[in-house]
């Protein structure tokens, strides 16, 4: 069955610092990796996605995240943190492989930026 | 409007009331979701619509109802809720149901 962790359900980081949050996964099959952000009173808005090939995915606003399939990984970055960046961030990671639109989310980590 | 949109924004009701909500994506997209968000618990898939058919139920109570009407629409049709049940209502649609989901904002759903 899949699964999704993500380790620290609050961080904390300095503006201008590096941001780094954490996503593990369990998955039988190839997965379908997802990132996303909410701001206060909004839906989700997607960051950026791994599906096939290159592993190092760039997103908006910035941030990417690497695909680590021997560590089952997909850890969010952005070198440089911004007070815009506050949010709650939500990794989440379907079998789009096998033909299924199931998503499985993270419990999510919510970022603070501090001045 | 773009997107997918959601409303009611914000819905207080009674256990004994009956409300809906509603959803529109302007995607073009085929496949429609909804999913409950609380507080400090995963989003939790509800329904699964797929070409306006349902392809997935998780075991939601029958007090949730929903209705696809076509490809654009979705809807949760509300009745006899319980406190439990207030959370943040989130709809999805992709392009084919294996494809990225994109979120509406959200209904805040009060129940007292």
């Amino acid at each position: 069955a899949q699964s999704v962790t993500q380790l620290g359900s609050h961080v904390s980081v300095s503006e201008g610092a590096l941001v780094l949050l954490r996503c593990n996964y369990s998955s039988s099959v190839p997965p379908y990796l997802f990132w996303y952000v909410q701001y206060p009173n909004q839906g989700l808005q997607l960051l950026l996605k791994y599906t096939t090939g290159a592993t190092l995915v760039k997103g908006i606003n910035g941030f990417e995240a690497e695909f680590k399939k021997s560590e089952t990984s997909f850890h969010l970055t952005k070198p440089s943190a911004h007070m815009s960046d506050a949010a709650e961030y939500f990794c989440a990671v379907s079998e789009g492989h096998s033909g299924t639109y199931k998503y499985i989310f993270g419990t999510g980590t919510r970022l603070k930026v501090l001045a | 409007e773009t997107g997918v949109t959601q409303t009611p924004r914000h819905l207080v009701m009674g256990m004994t009331n009956k409300k809906s909500l509603k959803c529109e994506q302007h995607l073009g997209h085929n496949a429609m979701y909804w999913y409950k968000q609380s507080a400090k618990k995963p989003l939790e898939l509800m329904f699964v619509y797929s070409l306006e058919e349902r392809v997935e139920n998780n075991s939601v109570p029958s007090r949730f109802s929903p209705e696809c009407p076509n490809s654009s629409h979705l809807f949760l049709h509300l009745h006899t809720l319980q406190p439990e049940d207030s959370a943040l209502y989130l709809c999805a649609s992709s392009q084919d149901d294996t494809d990225t989901q994109y979120f509406g904002p959200g209904t805040r759903l009060t129940v007292l």
